[in-house]
């Protein structure tokens, strides 16, 4: 069964630097979306992106995150400077189609911010 | 403005037991989606079911059953038979027609104790 490959599954990095987390989508979507998951929270929403370019994202989406889909295959998250806070679970996702089609989440990647 | 509420934090039980997990939702928008996602504690998201809000017919899917009232703004998710497989946490999440979002709920927790 087709699924959503997010790498790595654990990121340690330091406050400050800069790092990027790749995901694979589902290779016939055409939607996907980012999500961040605080230990013990909710899942929270970041942005989404479609035709290569962002369709809609969150107040957390600030200016210390971009997006990217470099190729065809692999859709990426840069974070520019990390801060202690963005320590979380970071879900990758992908849907077929227009939005309200199912979206299917990656295993997550988990970033330490020391 | 949208949101979940999934008063349930934790909820135990013994092997066998049904088991119902509630979401309450809010939504301004007449057209909206449901979902249920589960949470192993391997980590990753887990699709179980969308609804969208012109059908509220009851689904059941083996030993899931999901209980959708409109008038009620509820979204209940009913586990018959429980499982220790069955343990993780559920996310009731909530998606309106014009946002390409999920807003989810805190999660609850089920524990099935064999």
């Amino acid at each position: 069964e087709p699924e959503v490959t997010q790498t790595p599954s654990h990121q340690v990095t330091q406050m400050g630097q800069e790092v990027i987390l790749r995901c694979v989508p589902i290779s016939n979507h055409l939607y996907f979306y980012w999500y961040r998951q605080i230990l013990g929270q909710k899942v929270e929403f970041l942005v989404s992106f479609y035709n290569n370019e962002i369709s809609e994202k969150s107040e957390i989406f600030d200016d210390q995150f971009s997006v990217e889909r470099p190729d065809g295959s692999n859709f990426t998250l840069k974070i520019r400077s990390t801060k202690l806070e963005d320590s979380a679970m970071y879900f990758c996702a992908s849907s077929e189609g227009e939005s309200k089609n199912i979206q299917y989440f990656g295993a997550g990647t988990r970033l330490s911010v020391l | 403005a949208q949101k979940v509420t999934q008063a349930q934090t934790e909820i135990s039980v013994v092997e066998k037991e049904d088991v119902t997990l509630d979401c309450v939702y809010e939504t301004r928008d007449t057209t909206y989606y449901l979902f249920w996602y589960k949470q192993p504690p391997s980590g990753e998201l887990v699709f179980l079911i969308r609804r969208n809000s012109f059908d509220e017919q009851n689904e059941i899917s083996g030993r899931y059953s999901w209980n959708f009232q409109k008038s009620t703004s509820s979204f209940n998710f009913t586990i018959t038979a429980s499982q220790v497989v069955d343990s993780a946490v559920y996310f009731c999440a909530l998606s309106e027609r014009g946002s390409e979002k999920l807003v989810f709920g805190k999660g609850t927790k089920l524990t099935v104790n064999p």
